[in-house]
């Protein structure tokens, strides 16, 4: 059963214009969801994080909106460009002891075409 | 500084060989995880060292898997018989303290079980 969905396997945008990646989560005890950018033969890389507390948390180009009670979140990229290509991870984690323990998504391939 | 490290980068073994992955964590870095990423999945949590404590084993998939830090510092997960679904990508990452701290994660390790 997988608690961290990402049901759009690939992504393509045009340079310029507005990149949208979706996660939904099925576990109503996630409080910190986080999304994470990887490059081929690299390691994932932070990207953003938001907190159950807020609905929007904002770093430059990249924006994430989270909608608890569709338990669903979103991370916008504007203007998107073509550096941003690679492959996009939501990933979710639980208040108390195993608040360490990210659940991750199968990921979203962003390609942002010049 | 340097970031997380792994070796091998690639590692081909047969079928009911042992194999040994390590990890270097970002120096100063208390937490320290093993994540394993298979072919079109996501990251799926092994195990997780913080300071002197237990480890908590929860993710690992069978008694054939088992993870060490010496030191508090390098970390090798170990696979004993390997078997051809064990092949994958091993991540590893680490973390200043633990809780929601962002995990900074190495390149991996591409495991082939042939």
């Amino acid at each position: 059963d997988q608690q961290v969905k990402q049901n759009s396997p690939s992504l393509s945008v045009q340079e310029g214009r507005i990149s949208i990646l979706n996660c939904d989560y099925t576990n109503s005890m996630f409080d910190y969801f986080l999304w994470y950018k990887k490059y081929p033969a690299e390691g994932p890389t932070f990207l953003i994080s938001i907190s159950s507390i807020k609905d929007k948390n904002e770093d430059g180009r990249f924006t994430v909106f989270l909608n608890k009670s569709a338990k669903h979140l979103s991370l916008h990229i504007v203007p998107s460009q073509p550096g941003d290509s690679a492959v996009y991870f939501c990933a979710a984690s639980a208040a108390g002891a195993g608040s360490y323990q990210l659940t991750f998504g199968k990921g979203t391939k962003l390609s942002v075409i010049p | 500084g340097a970031g997380v490290s792994q070796s091998p980068s690639n590692k081909v073994t047969e079928k009911g060989k042992d194999v040994e992955l390590r990890c270097d964590p970002i120096s100063g870095h208390t937490a320290l995880y093993w994540y394993r990423q298979s072919l079109g999945q996501g990251l799926e949590f092994l195990i997780y060292f913080q300071g002197n404590s237990a480890p908590d084993k929860s993710g690992l998939p069978s008694d054939r898997f088992s993870a060490e830090r010496t030191g508090g510092s390098v970390s090798t997960l170990t696979i004993q018989r390997t078997q051809q679904e064990d092949s994958a990508v091993y991540l590893c990452a680490s973390s200043l303290v633990t809780g929601h701290d962002e995990q900074y994660f190495g390149p991996g390790t591409r495991l082939t079980v042939t």
